[in-house]
């Protein structure tokens, strides 16, 4: 079955660089996303990737997709305290359907 | 369009007790998903719609809970009979549905359950 992980916890201070990484099990994903979710909000779309694509840019977000590794990862330059907040990495196998994610990793940025 | 709604934002319920919450998708979005969170968890698939068709269920979605979107607009979610394993955040989500060029889901804010 699909199995998505992520580490827990991540901790930088502002203006650094955030990389927040995620591997998965399922081979046929295809479509890879990157949500955020702030406190007692839903789950806001932040970037995703195509299996055909390694990387793509996104003003402050870089997504670095590893198909053979089945690894992906978000880097957040110039991290903000306003990136505080959980983030999840998510697949499915076509547009439009269900979404497997992971367990989220909580970002905090010191000041 | 201010994205999508659900409601009630909280709700909390007594054991044993129906509850329903309804979600009120993008208007132009076909497809309409339930997912489940759990504290410190990443959200749990339960159904999806496309249009008023309910084309997947998880087997996560015990006979206890019915979901419907009758028109093919807005969807309830109902869970009979709740028990304390219940709760949790119930987060609904839409999209224009495969070929578009957004692949990715708008969320609500989602509808906390407690059942005490």
């Amino acid at each position: 079955g699909e199995d998505v992980e992520q580490s827990l916890f991540l901790s930088v201070r502002e203006g650094d660089s955030s990389v927040i990484n995620c591997t998965y099990t399922d081979s046929s994903s295809t479509y890879l996303y990157w949500y955020k979710q702030e406190p007692g909000a839903g789950l806001q779309l932040l970037t995703y990737i195509f299996s055909n694509m390694d990387m793509k840019q996104d003003q402050r977000l870089t997504v670095l997709l590893n198909k053979k590794d089945k690894h992906l990862s978000l880097r957040i330059a110039d991290t903000q305290t306003g990136d505080s907040a959980i983030y999840f990495c998510a697949e499915s196998k076509t547009a439009g359907n269900m979404l497997t994610f992971g367990g989220g990793t909580r970002l905090m940025v010191k000041p | 369009d201010t994205g999508v709604s659900q409601n009630p934002r909280h709700k909390i319920t007594k054991r044993g007790q129906n509850v329903t919450f309804r979600c009120d998708p993008i208007s132009e979005h076909n497809r309409l998903y339930w997912y489940r969170q759990t504290l410190g968890q990443g959200p749990e698939f339960l159904t999806y719609f496309q249009n008023e068709a309910q084309l997947e269920k998880s087997r996560l979605l015990s006979d206890r809970f019915s979901a419907e979107r009758p028109k093919g607009s807005f969807s309830t979610l109902e869970i009979q009979r709740t028990e304390q394993g219940d709760s949790a955040m119930y987060l609904c989500a839409s999209s224009p549905g495969t070929g578009s060029a957004n692949y990715g889901y708008t969320f609500g804010s989602g509808t906390r359950l407690t059942v005490v």
